[in-house]
């Protein structure tokens, strides 16, 4: 079952603008996590954001959370042409039974960044 | 770093083939996943394990089996190959189980079957 549903699909901005990718999902979650995928590569970590907080930084990342409407953004400043991937959400239920190591990815938003 | 290594980047496999599928973590992670990877389908999970020989199944476990016989080592099934599980499959792991920690994978195995 999908859990996060990632929006837009697909982005394409140029080198330089920010990028926003927002995600909602279903039911209570203990934390939400945004991985990034490179053309046909495994995933990798960018930021893990707890449900107790609502704003988190990494560099150029800045994750947002609203328990309350079920959605997170995840905004890259100043965005590069090496930030052209897949980006996923992905969340671990808070009644998952036990299994709360398990995470439900999105389906992933393309973002392209052009030279 | 943290390194997940899946055996082969690339198979192609015929129809009723038994097919192994090997990832390697060198953390001492006791979480380990194995996903495939569609378009327009997103990530699903097919087998985790918690410790080893412990598995559980994930969301699409139907046609596959796992083994975990070390701690380093969770091996990825096709009993008989069809062409339905022509796919991408990602190996992951992480830290404690029962801990949300963020997961590591592996370059990931392209599969075709033909």
């Amino acid at each position: 079952s999908q859990q996060g549903e990632e929006d837009p699909q697909a982005l394409s901005i140029q080198e330089g603008e920010n990028a926003t990718m927002n995600c909602s999902y279903k039911t209570s979650i203990n934390n939400l996590q945004w991985y990034r995928q490179n053309s046909g590569r495994g995933l990798v970590h960018l930021i893990l954001i707890r449900s107790n907080e609502r704003e988190k930084h990494s560099g150029r990342l800045r994750v947002t959370l609203d328990t309350s409407k079920k959605s997170s953004s995840l905004l890259i400043t100043a965005s590069r042409a090496a930030d052209t991937a897949s980006y996923f959400c992905a969340t671990d239920l808070s009644d998952s039974g036990g299994s709360n190591y398990k995470l439900t990815f999105g389906k992933g938003t393309l973002l392209t960044v052009n030279p | 770093d943290v390194k997940v290594t899946q055996s082969s980047r690339y198979l192609v496999k015929r129809t009723g083939e038994k097919v192994f599928l090997e990832c390697v973590q060198d953390m001492d992670h006791e979480n380990m996943f194995w996903y495939r990877q569609d378009p327009g389908l997103g990530l699903r999970l097919i087998y985790f394990s918690y410790d080893v020989k412990m598995k559980e199944k994930g969301d699409i476990p139907e046609g596959y089996s796992v083994s975990r016989e070390k701690k380093e080592r969770f091996s990825l099934i096709l009993e008989s190959a069809s062409t339905n599980q022509t796919s991408m499959y990602l190996c992951a792991s992480s830290l404690l189980a029962g801990v949300p920690y963020e997961q590591y994978f592996g370059p990931g195995t392209r599969l075709t079957v033909t």
